[in-house]
């Protein structure tokens, strides 16, 4: 079964500063991962898709990278929206076990 | 306006049955892969099952252990979840999911492009 492991647990981060989040497969997962953002008291929404493709309508301050087993999401200045808890989630092996990191809350500090 | 819309949680005793209802619009229904993830209270996200596109085919997680049951009713655009012996472990709120993978026999989880609001299931 892959794991996936989000780090840190918590981010603190002023608004208009960057974030970089990182998460780790327990085995390759080549590009096969996705990157999810939950606001408070909402359902997630997709970010990114295939380690670096940004979905529909997401800005481009997100952006991710990676393949194998490190993957990073960035989000090059952060704004008020942007304070949210982010999950990986790994499509690469079925079945898919564990798929979603246990996830980063960004906070403001 | 491409939408998710699930219906059907509320408050059950341990033991009990609920089925969970999840209204698509605003897409083609039939085409996608659909699943259901789960988020226990202050938790993480958690997939509990999938079913191909044309209802055939189907698997879920390990703990669902043959309690849940996913299907759909692509006349009607609707997906559901049957879900029996139900502990309170089960207690979350229930995501109706769209997979971006087009297909109509394989159930198999890729990415998440659209999300309902969810639906809270308390079992207690």
């Amino acid at each position: 079964e892959i794991v996936m492991t989000q780090s840190p647990d918590t981010l603190p981060v002023s608004p208009g500063e960057g974030a970089t989040l990182s998460c780790r497969a327990s085995q390759s997962i080549s590009n096969n991962l996705a990157w999810y953002q939950q606001r408070p008291g909402q359902a997630p929404r997709l970010l990114i898709y295939g380690a670096s493709t940004r979905a529909t309508g997401i800005p481009a301050r997100f952006s991710g990278s990676g393949s194998g087993t490190e993957f990073t999401l960035t989000i090059s200045s952060l704004q008020s929206e942007d304070f949210a808890v982010y999950y990986c989630q790994q499509y690469y092996k079925w079945p898919p076990g564990r798929m979603f990191g246990q996830g980063t809350k960004v906070e403001i500090k | 306006e491409e939408q998710l819309s699930e219906s059907g949680g509320g408050l059950v005793q341990p033991g009990g049955s609920l089925r969970l209802s999840c209204a698509g619009s605003g897409f083609t229904f039939r085409s996608h892969v659909m699943s259901w993830v789960r988020q226990a209270p202050g938790k993480g996200l958690e997939w509990v099952s999938v079913i191909s596109g044309g209802g055939a085919n189907t698997h879920s997680a390990d703990f669902v252990k043959g309690r849940f049951t996913i299907s759909r009713d692509n006349s009607n655009n609707t997906l559901y979840l049957q879900m029996n012996r139900l502990g309170v472990e089960d207690t979350a709120i229930y995501y109706c999911v769209r997979d971006s993978a087009i297909s109509l026999m394989t159930a198999a989880v890729t990415r998440f492009d659209l999300w309902g609001q969810g639906t809270l299931v308390t079992v207690s």
